[in-house]
């Protein structure tokens, strides 16, 4: 169990360019979660996948955003055109199974800033 | 709408002492469950504790446990003889479990920094 990985962990970028963000959730997990945290505030929701159906997204999800999961297993985030309210830590989740108590392991985020 | 309140921006606690960070939450749901997570400097955030609105007995696991007082709507973690490695970020989150509802409404943290 190598935990959920995500890559790169810090990104700079200019103002209007597109970036991708790499998650890999511990294997054989099949739910994996994308959420956004900005300074001074807790995780906020942005998408979830079950396998490779994404089935939930946050209001928060404009359309330069778009995340895909197309094996089921690692998950890409994309942000076109990024603003530099973009600026945030992105974090990646996983977990096994769905219920009560539901467990999720959170990655050690990607840090966006945009200049 | 799901909403969870963490009052105490910092804490400074001196090591082996116990702690309490609060918690309060609003939901409209019968059936709902509170998770505390640790997020260290690293920024992983790691679960520590969990209780489901139908738990009658509060949850434990080691040093952590979850002061659940369901009529006043608080969720309060206690964290028994501090440790050094404690200074972190904490986060209470909730799920209100219905079906097709999978995420965690997570509060605004408090910070803690244990004093050696």
């Amino acid at each position: 169990d190598t935990g959920v990985s995500q890559d790169p962990r810090h990104k700079i970028t200019k103002r209007g360019q597109n970036v991708t963000f790499r998650c890999d959730p511990i294997s054989e997990h099949n739910r994996l979660y994308w959420y956004r945290q900005t300074l001074g505030q807790g995780p906020e929701f942005l998408t979830y996948f079950q396998n490779e159906a994404q089935l939930e997204k946050s209001r928060l999800l404009s359309d330069r955003f778009s995340a895909e999961r197309p094996k089921g297993s690692f998950s890409t985030l994309e942000i076109q055109r990024t603003e530099q309210g973009d600026s945030a830590m992105y974090l990646c989740a996983s977990s096994p199974w769905a219920g009560e108590g539901e467990k999720l392991f959170f990655g050690s985020g990607t840090q966006l800033s945009v200049l | 709408a799901q909403k969870i309140t963490q009052t105490q921006p910092g804490m400074f606690v001196q090591e082996k002492e116990a702690v309490t960070l609060d918690c309060t939450y609003d939901t409209s749901d019968q059936s709902y469950g509170l998770f505390w997570y640790k997020q260290p400097s690293s920024g992983e955030m790691i679960f520590l504790i969990y209780q489901g609105s139908y738990d009658e007995q509060n949850a434990t696991e080691g040093r952590y446990s979850l002061n659940f007082q369901k009529a006043r709507k608080s969720a309060n973690l206690v964290i028994s003889a501090s440790q050094l490695g404690d200074s972190a970020m904490y986060f209470c989150a909730m799920r209100e479990e219905d079906f097709g509802n999978e995420k965690l409404t997570f509060g605004t943290g408090t910070r803690l920094t244990i004093i050696p």
